[in-house]
């Protein structure tokens, strides 16, 4: 059974850090790897996706890296912004065609001015 | 880009109601919908996949009975918990599949259904 873990649980930095999320997970046949944030009380947005073959994504100041074999994944935020506060989500889509994501419990980041 | 709508945004109701809460793919077609529940603090949980024209595939521990899915169209999607009870007070989180899923195209989220049941 695939299990997805978000380290740390919460994180707080001053504005204008650097910061890495990390996500591991423990099947590594997997489709596809999501990064989502979701703002409180609301649905989630998709950052990045990642693909089984692909190494890593970029987008904007977000970058995401994916090692397959090691059962890892990082989101890089470059010169963090108050408004990047939220709960950052790591999801997995299984192998074998299932479209089914297996979601960790998030890092809550909040950024301060 | 790919927008889902998903409505109503809260609902408090009493206990033994039943509430239908509506998942909508607005600009795109989706042959698969899913349903996600929330709690607090805790990972979002699959509750069932819903094909469009088919019966809805529940994951293991979910009622089927108490948790009716209905995909009767490509762009919509239901979900109607029925004789709501206080323990199904939950955040519930529909998401729509642009595509069919074999290239691993990502999903795209509603912004959820707050459920409060007194």
């Amino acid at each position: 059974k695939q299990e997805v873990t978000q380290i740390p649980a919460a994180l707080s930095v001053p504005e204008g850090e650097n910061l890495v999320l990390n996500c591991s997970f423990t099947d590594s046949a997997i489709y596809n790897l999501q990064w989502f944030r979701q703002d409180p009380g609301k649905g989630l947005t998709s950052l990045l996706l990642i693909q089984s073959s692909q190494r890593e994504q970029t987008s904007g100041r977000l970058n995401a890296s994916l090692d397959k074999s090691s059962g890892r994944s990082t989101l890089y935020i470059a010169a963090s912004q108050p408004g990047d506060s939220a709960t950052y989500l790591c999801a997995v889509s299984s192998q074998g065609g299932s479209e089914k994501l297996v979601f960790g419990k998030g890092t809550k980041l909040t950024v301060n001015p | 880009g790919a927008v889902v709508s998903q409505h109503p945004s809260r609902v408090i109701c009493k206990s033994g109601t039943s509430v239908k809460i509506e998942c909508r793919s607005l600009d795109f077609q989706a042959t698969t919908m899913f349903w996600y529940r929330q709690f607090p603090k805790k990972s979002l949980m699959l509750m069932a996949t819903s094909n469009e024209g088919s019966k809805a595939t529940y994951e293991q521990g979910v009622e089927k009975d108490k948790f009716l899915i209905n995909h009767a169209s490509l762009t919509l999607s239901t979900l109607t918990v029925t004789s709501a009870h206080p323990e199904d007070s939950s955040f519930y989180i529909c998401s729509a599949l642009e595509g069919s899923g074999a290239q691993g195209e990502a999903q795209h989220f509603g912004d959820g259904t707050r459920l409060s049941i007194l």
